[in-house]
């Protein structure tokens, strides 16, 4: 069965910290791997990964795909408390473009 | 903000009844995919809906359907409501096989007493 697993479930961090969120997957006909960042409700698009190796950044936030090993990274630095959210990682399926999600690692930014 | 929209944004149900939901998709897209997500999970995916027609379906019982309408809204029903569907109900409304352009509503919050 696919599944997508996200560790860690919860992490609570200083301001300016620098964190690592992983998320290692299984899943037959792996198209994509995507971030999501959830504040309260509507998850917001954060980055679409396909191939190994090439880092996709955005301000402080910067993922990399492994598919050799079958995991990612979302790594954000200088945290702030806005980054405060739940991180989500999903898989698409190439089979039927369907997302298999993970449960999410729920990040708390102290000020 | 997205443009689409999701109705009510709570509701509150009795074990046994039946709900509706609905989803505005945002404007040239086709597709509306649904998920259930419950509290401190991640979204599991229900089904999708293209062109009117359900193109794919999650581990959900029967007793979870939809549609989709010529406009492309949809609507999600779930008959004989269980205590366990208690959960946040997303919607996504994209181009078919593009899940990077999707765009998620605000989600209802259904709990059922």
């Amino acid at each position: 069965e696919d599944k997508v697993v996200q560790s860690p479930l919860s992490l609570v961090v200083h301001e300016g910290d620098t964190v690592t969120l992983n998320c290692s997957y299984e899943v037959t006909n792996f198209r994509s791997l995507l971030w999501y960042k959830q504040e309260k409700k509507a998850p917001t698009f954060l980055f679409m990964l396909t191939s190994s190796g090439i880092e996709k950044k955005s301000g402080r936030l910067s993922s990399i795909l492994d598919k050799k090993e079958l995991f990612s990274i979302l790594n954000i630095t200088a945290t702030q408390t806005g980054d405060s959210a739940v991180y989500l990682c999903a898989v698409e399926s190439s089979s039927n473009y369907q997302l298999i999600w993970g449960a999410g690692t729920k990040l708390i930014i102290k000020p | 903000e997205t443009g689409v929209t999701q109705s009510p944004t709570h509701l509150i149900k009795t074990r046994g009844q039946q709900v509706t939901l609905r989803c505005s998709s945002q404007s040239g897209h086709n597709t509306v995919s649904w998920y259930q997500q419950a509290l401190g999970q991640g979204p599991q995916f229900i089904f999708q809906y293209y062109r009117e027609e359900e193109n794919g379906r999650g581990n959900f019982p029967p007793r979870f359907s939809g549609l989709q309408f010529p406009n492309y809204s949809s609507e999600l029903n779930v008959n004989a409501l269980e205590l366990d569907d208690s959960a946040l109900y997303l919607c996504a409304s994209s181009l078919q096989g593009r899940n990077t352009e999707a765009f998620f509503g605000q989600g209802t919050r259904l709990t059922v007493v």
